[in-house]
């Protein structure tokens, strides 16, 4: 089944060192996102690639990073990860921005504990 | 921007009755109106979704009725189960932005 793959489930790190979390789909979709969920609040938008193209949101630190490497793969990097940034990481793709493609199908999340 | 706001925050409903959870937005130019459910430690699940030239979409239980005028959409599930319970997300297609703005969700219980 094509889906939206996310690694690993459950991530721990310390204060400050850098972690990297995984996202890859099998739905050949042109768009990929990641979002921030923190606990009972709705997920926040942190960029977008269309293709290769990054979209970076006016408010995300610059401690958070991406890379996407080909079509199916995308990458969340925390360069110095603070106790604030414990939360639930959600990738999740679309096959286009236009009207017609927009819809977006999430991946099961990678919980991050910062310790 | 976009600004969605979603209620209510908590709901609870028998078993077999029906649930509506209410969303408005501010941009009359929105134009993709998705719901989403969040089961615990679970990735939000797309599982309807209305474009602005329609006024209402069903797929079995669940249906979902735009007020474009109003600037207004609901979730209507009917005949609610156990496995309904959730948090349900609603979402505006921002569309100078072209990202989705969410509601601050609803937790849906069913009580048997």
């Amino acid at each position: 089944d094509a889906m939206v793959i996310q690694n690993p489930r459950y991530q721990v790190t310390q204060f400050g060192k850098p972690v990297t979390l995984s996202c890859s789909q099998t739905l050949n979709h042109n768009v990929m996102y990641w979002y921030q969920q923190k606990s009972s609040q709705a997920p926040k938008l942190l960029f977008h690639y269309y293709d290769k193209d990054f979209n970076n949101e006016a408010d995300t630190p610059d401690n958070f990073q991406s890379r996407r490497p080909n079509t199916s793969f995308c990458f969340l990097d925390i360069r110095s990860p603070g106790l604030g940034d414990a939360a639930m990481y959600l990738c999740a793709t679309s096959r286009d921005l236009g009207t017609a493609y927009n819809e977006q199908f999430f991946g099961p999340g990678t919980r991050l504990t910062v310790l | 921007g976009e600004n969605v706001e979603q209620h209510p925050s908590t709901l609870s409903v028998q078993e077999g009755d029906s649930a509506v959870i209410k969303c408005t937005y501010s941009d009359s130019a929105s134009n993709y109106f998705p719901w989403y459910k969040q089961e615990l430690g679970k990735g939000p699940q797309l599982i309807i979704d209305i474009r602005s030239n329609v006024g209402e979409k069903k797929d079995q239980r669940i249906a979902v009725t735009l007020n474009k005028t109003a600037k207004h959409f609901s979730l209507h599930i009917t005949e609610t189960q156990p496995e309904d319970s959730a948090v349900y997300f609603c979402a505006a297609m921002e569309v100078g932005a072209q990202k989705l703005v969410f509601g601050q969700g609803t937790r849906l219980t069913i009580n048997p």
